[in-house]
């Protein structure tokens, strides 16, 4: 029972490269969400999904993009790197908005843009 | 979602209930609180909600007030390993979104 798989773990990237944040859940949940974390402050969302094909912006989505083509994967793209996209990011995931579901978190990825 | 106000950080000695208490003043009627842990930068985990009544779990109790205002979150025998950040979080049901603020800080000091 895996849970949420994030991958890599850790990235160091140059200003303007590109990669992809790769998520992944064994739970068979529809919501999925992508989170970043500065040093020191609470996780602010980025981008949300309640299902495949279904995406939403978050509080903080300038310069990322994400797609749900299945329901077990969530990617979480960065298409020119800035030294602000310096953070750690987490991937969630949750049945449904029932209140009765709490949220499964992955490990996450820090990535630093250098 | 209702706002939540907690304390910057927080300390209990090893063995002692560590209460952590969170203010939710302009919560609404189906409106829930949650809470979650972070330990060490590692994913935030799911402990506790409640609406109105108070809650038990393997983890911990959530004791909330009668008018619904504050809330208490209980670990009642506190050991090093509950040492992390507690996020206290309201939301309504149909909302898909869980949004955190910078939480509380707890130490247990040995």
């Amino acid at each position: 029972n895996a849970g949420v798989t994030q991958t890599p773990k850790f990235r160091i990237l140059k200003i303007g490269q590109s990669m992809t944040l790769q998520c992944t859940q064994d739970m068979n949940h529809n919501y999925m969400y992508w989170y970043r974390q500065d040093p020191g402050m609470g996780l602010k969302l980025i981008y949300y999904s309640v299902g495949a094909g279904i995406t939403d912006k978050g509080e903080v989505p300038n310069g990322y993009n994400v797609s749900r083509s299945t329901t077990e994967d969530f990617p979480l793209r960065l298409e020119l790197a800035a030294p602000s996209q310096t953070s750690v990011y987490f991937c969630a995931s949750t049945h449904r908005t029932g209140i009765n579901y709490g949220y499964t978190f992955g490990s996450g990825t820090r990535l630093t843009v250098v | 979602d209702a706002k939540t106000t907690q304390p910057t950080s927080m300390d209990c000695a090893e063995g002692r209930a560590a209460n952590l208490p969170c203010n939710h003043s302009t919560i609404s009627g189906n409106e829930y609180v949650y809470w979650y842990r972070q330990i060490h930068s590692q994913g935030p985990q799911y402990i506790i909600h409640g609406l109105k009544n108070n809650e038990t779990n393997e983890m911990a109790s959530l004791i909330i007030t009668e008018d619904r205002k504050s809330s208490t979150l209980i670990l009642p025998h506190a050991t090093l390993r509950d040492t992390a950040v507690y996020y206290c979080i309201v939301r309504g049901g149909g909302n898909e979104k869980l949004t955190f603020g910078t939480g509380t800080r707890l130490t247990i000091i040995p």
